[in-house]
């Protein structure tokens, strides 16, 4: 495997169901992002993770969890989402949590909750 | 605070023209800018980014982008589309830090 991957591609899940999404990187990038990609809105920042350590929530729901157990994962737990919650979830990673550095994204988690 | 506006939701083009998309900044401070590609089931694909030095920037695939500080604007360009370039486009900018703030994206549909 080569680049960002995510796991699963699509998922479809009820409101009360708990779930997982899958982030690993093979880049050795010490930095990681969950983005949320709605229709027709600008990709939304989530989560920001450096060296292993969050440092950013920008003011997400805490029905998403995110866990970042070494450089190269990141999950995003869900539990008791919502309908507007359905959504491409993307996970991208970076050298590092600098200016200018270009991000890599996965293809991303298709979610659909009902 | 920045924001980036993307002036064109869709963009259809004939195989072999030229295409134009356009994005316009607004930022108090010295920003980076980013065009990024987004081709169908897939994540976003850097195309070309701008940091400093020539305002004329190339990227990848034959696009290429110019910064214009006084207009507050970084548009997109390519001399002749394949069909392969059907995609979504989008502008993202940093300024104060690491942070991209994205805009809506333009949607190109290149027609034979």
């Amino acid at each position: 495997e080569t680049g960002v991957t995510q796991t699963p591609r699509h998922l479809v899940m009820g409101m009360t169901n708990k779930k997982s999404l899958k982030c690993e990187q093979h880049l050795g990038h010490n930095a990681m992002y969950w983005y949320k990609q709605s229709a027709k809105k600008p990709l939304e920042l989530m989560f920001v993770y450096s060296l292993e350590e969050r440092v950013e929530n920008n003011s997400v729901p805490s029905r998403f969890s995110p866990e970042c157990p070494n450089s190269s994962h990141l999950f995003l737990h869900l539990h008791t989402l919502q309908p507007e919650d359905s959504a491409l979830y993307l996970c991208a990673s970076s050298q590092s949590q600098g200016r200018g550095e270009t991000q890599y994204f996965g293809p991303g988690t298709r979610l659909l909750v009902l | 605070a920045q924001s980036v506006t993307q002036l064109d939701s869709q963009v259809p083009v004939f195989e072999e023209a030229p295409v134009e998309l356009r994005c316009n900044y607004s930022s108090s401070v010295s920003v980076y800018l980013f065009w990024y590609v987004q081709y169908p089931n897939q994540g976003l694909q850097l195309l070309l980014k701008y940091l400093s030095g020539s305002t004329l920037v190339k990227g990848i695939n034959g696009f290429e982008a110019e910064f214009n500080k006084s207009q507050t604007s970084f548009h997109l360009r390519k001399p002749s589309v394949h069909i392969s370039d059907t995609a979504e486009y989008f502008c993202a900018v940093s300024s104060n830090d690491y942070k991209l703030s994205f805009g809506a994206g333009t949607t190109v549909t290149v027609r034979a």
